[in-house]
């Protein structure tokens, strides 16, 4: 079965840092690109960052910039986000997402929940 | 920056209805248009891609057309399990359009 699995969500403080991690399985990971996608609660979806399949290339919506690092294991089938100098507007679910060329963002995880807060 | 924006912003509507939403682009993205469905609390699903195909294993009730600047998501007969959030998105650069509630009439 194909499936993405996030994990590494929690609770923490206002310039803090949380590292999320997405686990795939059922496919060829290294043959896609993969992105995250955020959702404030209540609000809508927001693109947040995107790698390409071997690594060397990434991007970043403005408001996470500077902040957010993502990255790849290819061997382990794995994407990361690091978080640092978290803000209260960075709380949101957090979605890893894969990105078939021509369908978009055609698997995505289940989620895992950011919360900033003192 | 491209801007995407969708209307209307909620919709009522009742099983059966024919429901459609526009979602537009602030310059030409040629097709590069997905639709998605989201439920409360979990993940959004693919519905349509490259503006007007439809992803494998979503109803044919669903269709999507449009190119450019302009894109509609029609659903034919809305059926109970259809009452979720549609959002648009295009995907040269990713951004979402701001989404739209389909609501029970």
């Amino acid at each position: 079965e194909v499936q993405l699995v996030e994990s590494g969500g929690g609770l923490v403080q206002p310039g803090g840092s949380l590292r999320l991690s997405c686990a795939a399985s059922g496919f060829t990971f290294s043959s896609y690109w993969m992105h995250w996608v955020r959702q404030a609660p209540g609000k809508g979806l927001v693109w947040v960052s995107r790698i390409n399949s071997d690594g060397s290339s990434t991007s970043y919506a403005d408001s996470v910039k500077g902040r957010f690092t993502i990255s790849r294991d290819n061997a382990k089938n794995t994407l990361y986000l690091q978080m640092n100098s978290l803000r209260a507007e960075d709380t949101a679910v957090y979605y890893c997402a894969r990105n078939e060329v021509s369908r978009a963002f055609d698997i995505w995880g289940q989620g895992t929940m950011v919360t900033v807060s003192s | 920056d491209i801007q995407m924006t969708q209307s209307p912003s909620t919709l009522s509507a009742s099983v059966g209805d024919r429901v459609t939403i526009t979602c537009r682009a602030s310059q030409s993205i040629s097709s590069w248009l997905a639709w998605y469905q989201q439920k409360p609390g979990k993940a959004p699903k693919l519905l349509i891609y490259k503006a007007s195909s439809l992803e494998s294993g979503v109803p044919s009730r669903f269709s999507g057309s449009g190119s450019g600047t302009e894109f509609t998501l029609t659903i034919s007969s809305l059926q109970p399990d259809d009452f979720a959030t549609y959002y648009c998105q295009q995907y040269n650069i990713w951004t979402f359009g701001q989404g739209t509630k389909v609501e029970i009439k």
